[in-house]
């Protein structure tokens, strides 16, 4: 069974900071990794995915990939009360159809 | 925009009963799949399918089955709705080739009674 191992939170950050979000995957074969968004009684919403190691920016967001370390991060600079949110983290192995999702991460942003 | 659109959002059925919730999407995608969301467990695949007639198990299909008669159509069945399949299910859809994330239906809330 591939893991992905999320810490669910509640993650606390004042408006303004950074909100550092941590996961890590059990299969070191695994090929892509994707940050899901989801509000409460919403369904999940893409925000970023990554392939290689290193950082990948989209405004205020950054995903961090060390594949040698089996972690992948998600950077939320500036926070603001909207990316009050959970967090999917999602690992793809054995090829594009096999995803697993960690159980996420409940972000909190306060005002 | 790619669309993907379940048929209900709310559905409430007894124990025993035959569920189908179905699952349409606009984008010519050839993958869809099935998951369902319980809190403290996260999401979990039922079943997939990578094209027209094609299905494959995920990791939890007891009690489920899945119909792809066409390509924009993915169904997801309850042979014999019980009380422990409650949950929040979710459908998705990705290209063939592009892995760049799935596209989520907005849910559907099922409660069984």
């Amino acid at each position: 069974q591939k893991e992905v191992e999320q810490n669910s939170g509640p993650l606390s950050v004042p408006e303004g900071a950074i909100a550092s979000l941590n996961c890590t995957y059990s299969d070191r074969g695994s090929q892509s990794f994707f940050w899901y968004r989801q509000y409460s009684g919403k369904s999940p919403e893409l925000i970023m995915f990554i392939y290689s190691n290193g950082d990948k920016e989209d405004g205020r967001f950054t995903a961090q990939l060390n594949k040698a370390s089996q972690y992948v991060s998600l950077l939320i600079r500036d926070s603001q009360p909207s990316d009050s949110a959970t967090y999917l983290c999602a690992v793809t192995w054995g090829g594009y159809q096999k995803v697993t999702f960690g159980i996420g991460t409940k972000l909190q942003v306060i005002p | 925009d790619v669309k993907v659109t379940q048929s209900s959002r709310y559905l409430v059925k007894r124990t025993g009963e035959k569920v189908f919730l179905e699952c349409v999407q606009d984008m010519d995608h050839e993958n869809m799949f099935w998951y369902r969301q319980d809190p403290g467990l996260g999401l979990r695949l039922i079943y997939f399918s990578y094209d027209v007639k094609m299905k494959e198990k995920g990791d939890i299909p007891e009690g489920y089955s899945v119909s792809r008669e066409k390509k924009e159509r993915f169904s997801l069945i309850l042979e014999s709705a019980s009380t422990n399949q409650t949950s929040m299910y979710l459908c998705a859809s990705s290209l063939w080739e592009d892995n760049s994330g799935y596209t989520f239906g907005s849910g559907t809330r099922l409660t069984v009674v």
